[in-house]
């Protein structure tokens, strides 16, 4: 079966403009995660869907980052006024349940110039 | 704070060795710890999932260790391939979110 899709795989824009980066989690996940992954920083928790409960958020490192999760499947993760230090690769993974096994996708590379 | 250690954070090895890396937790009420490699400019690959009242899980070559008391978890590479050269990371789940560790780089020389 397929696995979780990201797109772009990469986004270069420049400082200041907004971004959207989407996540096509597995089919029946209920469970979907945004991390992001910065050289020198290593991977950090950004949110969590579960289901139709409200999203953790405490991950996000600003209030410029935001995501939501429609009809329980597709996520979006936006980032408004982008800032160079907002450069990495974005993750997105998927598990059945709460604390299940995650899958992650391939991940989008963003660059802020 | 939680924290997740990973050693070695590099190893060079000869091919068909066997192997083990390291992984240490601060916290010990997790729900599992899961393993995974990374390819160079890759995704992330999961390997293994240790759910919290397990002690190892075994998928071919690979077997990985969970002792919650001690706050560590090993995974061992049996007759390692130069294939397997990747950066290794182990994650604590915290729940639902995965406290990561900084990886172990391996490289196997053929």
């Amino acid at each position: 079966g397929a696995g979780v899709s990201q797109s772009p795989s990469n986004k270069v824009t420049e400082k200041g403009k907004d971004v959207e980066l989407r996540c096509d989690p597995i089919s029946g996940h209920t469970a979907l995660y945004w991390y992001r992954q910065s050289l020198g920083q290593g991977l950090e928790f950004l949110i969590y869907f579960q289901g139709n409960s409200a999203p953790d958020k405490s991950g996000l490192p600003s209030d410029r980052f935001s995501a939501e999760r429609t009809g329980g499947s597709v996520s979006t993760l936006t980032i408004q006024r982008t800032q160079q230090e907002d450069s990495a690769v974005y993750l997105c993974a998927s598990s059945l349940a709460r604390a299940n096994e995650q899958f992650f996708g391939p991940g989008t590379r963003l660059t802020v110039l | 704070k939680q924290e997740v250690t990973q050693i070695p954070a590099a190893l060079s090895v000869p091919e068909g060795e066997n192997l083990v890396l390291n992984c240490s937790f601060t916290d010990s009420a997790i729900y599992n710890l899961q393993w995974f490699r990374q390819d160079p400019g890759k995704g992330l690959t999961s390997l293994l999932l240790i759910q919290s009242s397990q002690r190892e899980q075994t998928s071919g070559r690979l077997n990985a260790s969970l002792d919650k008391s001690s706050g560590r978890s090993t995974l061992y590479i049996a007759a390692s391939q130069p294939g397997d050269s990747a950066t290794y990371l182990c994650a604590r789940d915290s729940n639902y979110q995965l406290i990561w560790g900084a990886g172990t780089k391996l490289i196997i020389k053929p």
